[in-house]
């Protein structure tokens, strides 16, 4: 049972290059979540998937996108990727939509931008 | 805005000391109140939850966490801290009021000294 996946777990990009981060989980979860980790700034969520078929903006969306493939999968595009997207970014799943409990979280990917 | 606020970025121990974190958040109404840790170079885990009933919950590894209503705080805390509590601890809440995303605090680095 691996729980929450995240590839590629490093990625060195240039400005204005395009990438997909990839999310998987197999707990059967309805609620997925990506997150940013910065330091001295704790986690802000970019965009959240309460149930298969529906996205969501969290705090900082901008210069991202989403895409909720199926119930297991949740991935993140950067279309035109900027220094200040520098960071560790985080998935995770929740078993409900809306008053969520527990999130689980993968081991990150850690996104340089040059 | 709709905010969690964690008192201190840094805390240094020594083992055996005692431990206290605090959080407060802005959000009224229904709350489900978390503690996160992260221990270097993994990723977050839960440590303990709040969803209603006794407000002193108990969490993994000799941590518990008491809910105040009034002061809109959740402090963690630990009698006696270990070497190995050395990680990111950080508050989290998932309101009703805020749109049922989980917001975390930016996150206290306690290092325990040997």
């Amino acid at each position: 049972n691996a729980g929450v996946t995240q590839t590629p777990k490093f990625q060195v990009l240039k400005t204005g290059q395009s990438m997909t981060l990839q999310c998987a989980q197999d707990m059967n979860h309805n609620s997925m979540y990506w997150y940013r980790q910065d330091p001295g700034m704790g986690l802000r969520l970019i965009y959240y998937s309460a149930s298969e078929g529906t996205t969501d903006k969290g705090e900082v969306p901008n210069g991202y996108n989403v895409s909720r493939l199926n119930k297991r999968e949740f991935s993140l595009r950067l279309e035109s990727a900027a220094p200040s997207q520098t960071s560790v970014y985080f998935c995770a799943s929740s078993t409900k939509a809306g008053f969520t409990g527990e999130l689980f979280f993968g081991e990150g990917s850690r996104l340089t931008v040059l | 805005a709709q905010s969690v606020s964690q008192h201190n970025h840094h805390v240094i121990l020594s083992e055996a000391a005692s431990l206290e974190l605090g959080c407060n958040y802005s959000y009224g109404g229904t709350v489900n109140l978390f503690w996160y840790v992260q221990y270097p170079g993994q990723h977050l885990q839960l440590l303990l939850k709040y969803f209603s009933g006794d407000p002193l919950v108990k969490g993994i590894k000799g941590f518990e966490a008491e809910f105040i209503k009034s002061k809109f705080s959740f402090n963690l805390r630990k009698p006696s801290v270990q070497w190995s509590d050395t990680a990111e601890y950080f508050c989290a809440v998932n309101a009703k009021a805020g749109g049922f995303k989980t917001i975390f605090g930016a996150g206290t680095r306690l290092f325990v000294k040997a």
